[in-house]
């Protein structure tokens, strides 16, 4: 059962433009959140990440947005890079601690073309 | 930031013969260790937790007999597929989480 979704497989955005990503999650006890972008035949490394008691976070270019009523986050990354080219990951887990592992969507392939 | 180490990379190997892969975390002392498969155009589908000093956690549909898992210190846990199979070939990826989860670089295993 994906208690994480990214209902989108694939986004094209033009160079300079905002890009969104949208994920969608079923589990109520999920609290935290995370963004992660992976290159194929590479581990995902970590973008960004909100808990459950903000609505927004911004770290450069990226920004996630949470919208718990909704059970749904986004990542806007403004303004759009070619080397933004890559499949991105929505992950979701019951709190920060080490000790629990992390859910993921099913990725989203975005293209940034100049 | 954390680093994960993964490796071997990539491998392949003859059926009926097992591979380990090894993940180190390089700069903090990971108590618990995940291990993830990927398969083409597919999420990061969890196998186990790994804990450090006991036996890991497997998720439902993962054979434990086949995929053995040691964490014996606080920086290594080890991944090995016994008696692989042309259908274990696939991506696997371990993580370590301090808050933020990182991930090893993936070892891409083919099984011919």
């Amino acid at each position: 059962d994906q208690q994480v979704k990214q209902n989108s497989p694939s986004l094209s955005v033009q160079e300079g433009r905002i890009s969104i990503l949208n994920c969608d999650y079923t589990n109520s006890m999920f609290d935290y959140f995370l963004w992660y972008k992976k290159y194929p035949a590479e581990g995902p490394t970590f973008l960004i990440s909100i808990s459950s008691i903000k609505d927004k976070n911004e770290d450069g270019r990226f920004t996630v947005f949470l919208n718990k009523s909704a059970k749904h986050l986004s990542l806007h990354i403004v303004p759009s890079q070619p080397g933004d080219s890559a499949v991105y990951f929505c992950a979701a887990s019951v709190g920060s601690n080490s000790g629990y592992a992390l859910n993921f969507g099913k990725g989203t392939s975005l293209l940034v073309t100049p | 930031g954390a680093v994960v180490s993964q490796h071997p990379s990539w491998v392949i190997c003859k059926s009926g013969t097992s591979v380990k892969i090894e993940c180190r975390s390089l700069d903090f002392q990971a108590t618990t260790m995940f291990w993830y498969r990927q398969f083409p155009k597919q999420s990061l589908m969890l196998m186990a937790t790994s804990n450090e000093g006991s036996k890991a956690t497997y998720e439902q549909g993962v054979e434990k007999d086949k995929f053995l898992i040691n964490h014996a210190s606080l920086t290594l846990s080890t991944l090995t597929v016994t008696s692989a199979h042309p259908e274990d070939s696939s991506f696997y990826i371990c993580s370590a989480r301090s808050i933020e989860a990182f991930f090893g670089q993936g070892t891409r295993l083919t099984v011919v």
